[in-house]
């Protein structure tokens, strides 16, 4: 059973950079799957931020992609997600997801980070 | 980006009753659909793939259909733990978008 568990801060300064990370147990980060981040603002939808392969190759939300980075550590089995010059738009709870040909299968619990001085 | 349109917003329903939940995409998806539950304070879950494939571990009471631009999910007798928020999701293109939502109440 894969299971994933995100961890970071969970308040960061207007201009600051949130830094996230997802670890992956039960299953290894170098399998044939892409690894998401997903965030959710309190009482609001879903929205894709990008996404990371085990090779490195990433995919980001346009919307965001100035700001986003994604990267990927297979020594530790995780992967991280840095978004800088964050803003109180971004507080949201934000979540790892594992895909699968398009789905996401597996979530992390999410992790409410909000910005703010 | 392709939008995905989620009707009702909201609806109120009764323990058994049959729920129909809609998806439209702004352009043609194939089958490149998926449907994931949300209870409060807890991660989505996937519940269809593929339009109409049932993830493992799903109660059969679900199921998805459409294919194209017009999707539903339907929940053929509504059980007390089905009362949740419910997203569509396209992964036909890079840029994955969901629905809005459709959070069904009890009635």
């Amino acid at each position: 059973q894969v299971q994933l568990q995100e961890s970071g801060p969970g308040l960061v300064k207007p201009s600051g950079t949130l830094s996230l990370t997802c670890a992956v147990s039960g299953g290894s980060i170098s399998s044939s799957n892409w690894w998401n981040w997903v965030r959710q603002p309190p009482g609001k939808g879903l929205e894709w931020i990008g996404e990371i392969y085990h090779s490195g190759s990433t995919n980001y939300n346009p919307s965001l992609k100035s700001r986003v980075t994604i990267s990927v550590d297979k020594s530790k089995n995780q992967f991280s997600l840095r978004l800088s010059s964050v803003t109180a738009a971004d507080t949201a709870v934000y979540y790892c997801a594992r895909d699968m040909e398009g789905r996401k299968d597996y979530w992390g619990q999410g992790t409410l980070v909000t910005v703010s001085s | 980006d392709i939008q995905m349109t989620q009707s009702p917003s909201s609806l109120s329903a009764s323990v058994g009753d049959r729920v129909t939940i809609t998806c439209r995409a702004s352009q043609s998806i194939s089958s490149y659909l998926n449907w994931y539950q949300q209870k409060p304070g807890k991660a989505p879950k996937l519940l269809i793939y593929g339009a109409s494939s049932l993830q493992s571990g799903v109660p059969s009471r679900f199921s998805g259909s459409g294919s194209g631009t017009d999707f539903t999910l339907t929940i053929s007798s509504l059980q007390p733990e089905d009362f949740a928020t419910y997203f569509c999701q396209q992964s036909y293109s890079t840029l994955q978008t969901f629905g809005q939502g459709t959070k069904v109440e009890i009635k």
